[in-house]
């Protein structure tokens, strides 16, 4: 149980356009999801965290009109990065947990590489 | 503010040995929840152990076991009869037990092990 799906796996494409990147939660409601964003050989950096029904709280130094945020039901929330560049280029993983008890452990998407052009 | 430090980058461990990985935090809170996740060349983020802050009893899950010294803050991983499939990336991780965290949680830099035949 507690399985998170994340779509697409991989991604390329051309600088300007923009990426729309999927995380549901596939047999539990996720009130709450969170997007990471990951370079090579480094840690999880927290980007946002998406609510459902309400804007997305984003961390310091994330560009909110860059990075699109929707949690528009219990089991989906998107990201959508916005006039992609190559600086963008990196591994986007989200994660979810059952429920809204913060001890119950995070259970992560598969990522998305996304490489821009 | 909490911080986790992992102060080793890389370990390496034959096949059958056992190798421990070390973690500290820093944090004023005396609630919490520590983990530690794996994150194999598939890059999915898989949950080894988890540990709560209130219980002296050191969490063990099969080859798996942690070493929790809650005075020192400290929350090591020893892997026990090491086999390939160990080889990834192992991140400790905190979260506050508090709502308002938003169950946000706080990863450490990273440990790549690497099991060897």
């Amino acid at each position: 149980g507690a399985v998170v799906s994340q779509h697409p796996s991989w991604v390329i494409c051309k600088s300007g356009t923009s990426v729309k990147i999927e995380c549901r939660s596939l047999d539990f409601q996720a009130t709450t999801m969170f997007w990471y964003r990951q370079f090579p050989k480094q840690s999880l950096m927290l980007m946002a965290t998406s609510n459902e029904g309400s804007k997305a709280t984003y961390e310091q130094g994330v560009e909110k009109d860059k990075f699109l945020i929707n949690h528009a039901s219990l089991t989906l929330s998107t990201l959508t990065v916005t006039s992609a560049h190559p600086e963008d280029s990196s591994f986007y993983i989200c994660s979810a947990r059952p429920g809204d008890y913060y001890n119950s452990p995070l259970h992560f998407g598969n990522g998305t590489r996304l490489t821009v052009t | 503010a909490q911080t986790v430090t992992q102060s080793q980058p890389e370990m390496s461990v034959q096949e059958a040995e056992t190798v421990t990985l070390s973690c500290t935090y820093d944090t004023s809170e005396n609630n919490y929840y520590l983990f530690w996740y794996k994150q194999p060349p598939s890059r999915q983020m898989i949950l080894v152990i988890r540990q709560e802050a209130y219980k002296q009893q050191n969490a063990t899950e099969n080859r798996f076991s942690v070493n929790f010294q809650k005075a020192a803050k400290s929350f090591s991983l020893k892997i026990s009869d090491s086999q390939l499939g160990d080889t990834a990336m192992y991140f400790c991780a905190f979260i506050r037990a508090s709502t308002d965290s938003w169950g946000k949680l706080q990863f450490g830099a990273g440990t790549q092990v690497v099991v060897t035949p």
